[in-house]
């Protein structure tokens, strides 16, 4: 079974630009969830998608969105970057009734300059 | 809110050595607690969990044991090799509908194992 798989593996922007980044969870999983991960702060929560609707969010701005599709793919957007937004971006996906035992993609790595 | 607090790092050890990384959590209920490993220029790989407390979770000679008592998920190793080199984080999922999809996670502990 194929695993979590993330699109792109990296990407350079520029302040002020929006992003798009892509997730396509394992074959049959429905949830998908999204993270950030930044040296200074860790690993932290972004969004959770289920059947095309979010169940969960965590304390990040509205420059931050996500979506889910009816095949269970998700994207996030990011406005009005940043440039700490610059950070390796995970998603997750896991089955509905897992214990939040979620299996992670390799990540995007952005870098805003 | 939840929380965990890994031990702080890095960890360097000589092959074969004895490893456990503590690993503390605040949390309500009866959280569910993970121990994932990331590899450079990798995501994160599940490496075991438990799900209730005293259960055991282990996986390529790596265990852990929930204990309730003193909020608590070491992780250990008897003996580690240089392949074990990588990022090691714990995690916690609360139960409830505010929880949906979360994994709160320590700040992680960098695991380097010299020949």
């Amino acid at each position: 079974k194929a695993g979590v798989t993330q699109t792109p593996r990296y990407l350079i922007k520029t302040r002020g630009q929006q992003v798009t980044l892509s997730c396509s969870p394992i074959s049959g999983h429905r949830s998908v969830s999204w993270y950030q991960q930044t040296p200074g702060q860790g690993l932290q929560f972004l969004f959770e998608y289920f059947s095309e609707t979010q169940r969960n969010k965590g304390n990040f701005p509205g420059r931050f969105s996500g979506r889910q599709f009816s095949n269970s793919r998700s994207e996030m957007n990011v406005s009005t970057l940043e440039l700490g937004d610059s950070a390796l971006y995970l998603c997750a996906s896991m089955t509905s009734g897992g214990y939040n035992e979620q299996f992670f993609g390799p990540g995007t790595r952005l870098t805003v300059l | 809110g939840d929380s965990v607090t890994q031990m702080e790092g890095p960890v360097t050890l000589s092959e074969e050595a004895f490893l456990t990384i503590n690993c503390t959590y605040t949390a309500t209920g009866y959280p569910s607690l993970f121990w994932y490993v990331q590899y450079p220029g990798e995501g994160l790989q599940l490496l075991l969990k438990a799900t209730k407390a005293d259960d055991k979770g282990s996986n390529k000679g790596f265990e852990a044991t929930y204990r309730k008592e003193t909020t608590s998920f070491h992780l250990e190793k008897g003996s580690v090799q240089v392949s074990d080199s990588a990022v090691y984080f714990c995690a916690l999922s609360s139960a409830g509908g505010t929880s949906y999809g979360k994994l709160t996670f320590g700040q992680g502990t960098i695991l380097t194992v010299h020949p």
